[in-house]
C-alpha cells in the first residue's frame, strides 16, 4: 500500500524552512527519500533503517519513528536548487521492494 | 554512491513496434533491478522485480507478455514493450540495489505514437 506524503506541494521563500512528512499503515523496515528534478532519475538523499533514527545531509535532515510508521524530512534554510519533487519510498522487509509515496512539490523562490 | 545506467534516453516509437530498454549497473554486480514506470506528475510505480538467472516477479496489474523483463546477467536487465501503443508512453526508470540503498538510472522516456 502507497504511504501517503503531506503536503502535496509547497513553495517556499529561499532560506525559509519545509517539513514533509511520509505515513504508512504498515509496519515498515526501511524509509528512503529521493529528490527528482522536471524530466530526470530520482536521486538518492537518505535512508533510514532503524526506529528513532535521524539523519542529516548538510542542511537536509530526516527522523524515521518506527512506532507510528512514518519518517518526515526537514529542509532547513531551504537554496533554490532544493526545488524539486519529493519522493519517500518504503520498504516492509529489507528485499528492498520500495513503495513510493504520491510526492511533494516543493518549490524555492528567491 | 553506485552508478545505474539506462539506454535509450529517449525512443519515439510507431504504434505496434516493440522497444527495448537496457539497464545496467556499472560499477557493481546487481543480482535484482527493478522496473518503475511514472506518468507525469505521478509517482514511480513499481512494474516489476528482475531477478539474475530466473523470471521476473510482476506487479499486479502488469501484463507479463507485454512488457518483457530479462535478466541475463549481474549488470544487465533489460525490458521490452512489445507491440507497444500510445497509453504505454511514460517515463520508464530502472533501479538496483547495494546495501539496502535503491539507486536509480536516468530513465527512458517513450513515446509511441
Amino acid at each position: 500500500q502507497q504511504p501517503v506524503q503531506s503536503p502535496q506541494a509547497v513553495i517556499l521563500r529561499e532560506g525559509e524552512d519545509a517539513v514533509i512528512n511520509c505515513s504508512s499503515s504498515k509496519a515498515l523496515y526501511s524509509v528512503h527519500w529521493y529528490r527528482q528534478k522536471h524530466g530526470e532519475a530520482p536521486v538518492f538523499l537518505m535512508i533510514l533503517l532503524k526506529g528513532g533514527e535521524q539523519k542529516g545531509h548538510e542542511k537536509i535532515s530526516a527522523s524515521f519513528n518506527e512506532k507510528k510508521q512514518q519518517s518526515s524530512l526537514y529542509l532547513t534554510a531551504s537554496q533554490l536548487s532544493y526545488s524539486g519533487t519529493y519522493f519517500c519510498g518504503t520498504a516492509n522487509n529489507a528485499g528492498n521492494m520500495l513503495t513510493f509515496g504520491g510526492g511533494t512539490r516543493l518549490m524555492v523562490k528567491p | 554512491g553506485a552508478v545505474v545506467s539506462q539506454h535509450p534516453s529517449r525512443v519515439i516509437c510507431k504504434s505496434g513496434t516493440s522497444v527495448k530498454i537496457e539497464c545496467r549497473s556499472l560499477d557493481f554486480q546487481a543480482t535484482t533491478m527493478f522496473w518503475y514506470r511514472q506518468f507525469p506528475k505521478q509517482s514511480l510505480m513499481l512494474m516489476a522485480t528482475s531477478n539474475e538467472g530466473s523470471k521476473a516477479t510482476y506487479e499486479q496489474g502488469v501484463e507479463k507478455d507485454k512488457f518483457l523483463i530479462n535478466h541475463a546477467s549481474l549488470t544487465l536487465s533489460t525490458l521490452t514493450v512489445t507491440s507497444a501503443h500510445p497509453e504505454d508512453s511514460s517515463f520508464y526508470i530502472c533501479s538496483a540495489t547495494v546495501t539496502d540503498t535503491q539507486y536509480f538510472g536516468p530513465g527512458t522516456r517513450l513515446t509511441v505514437l
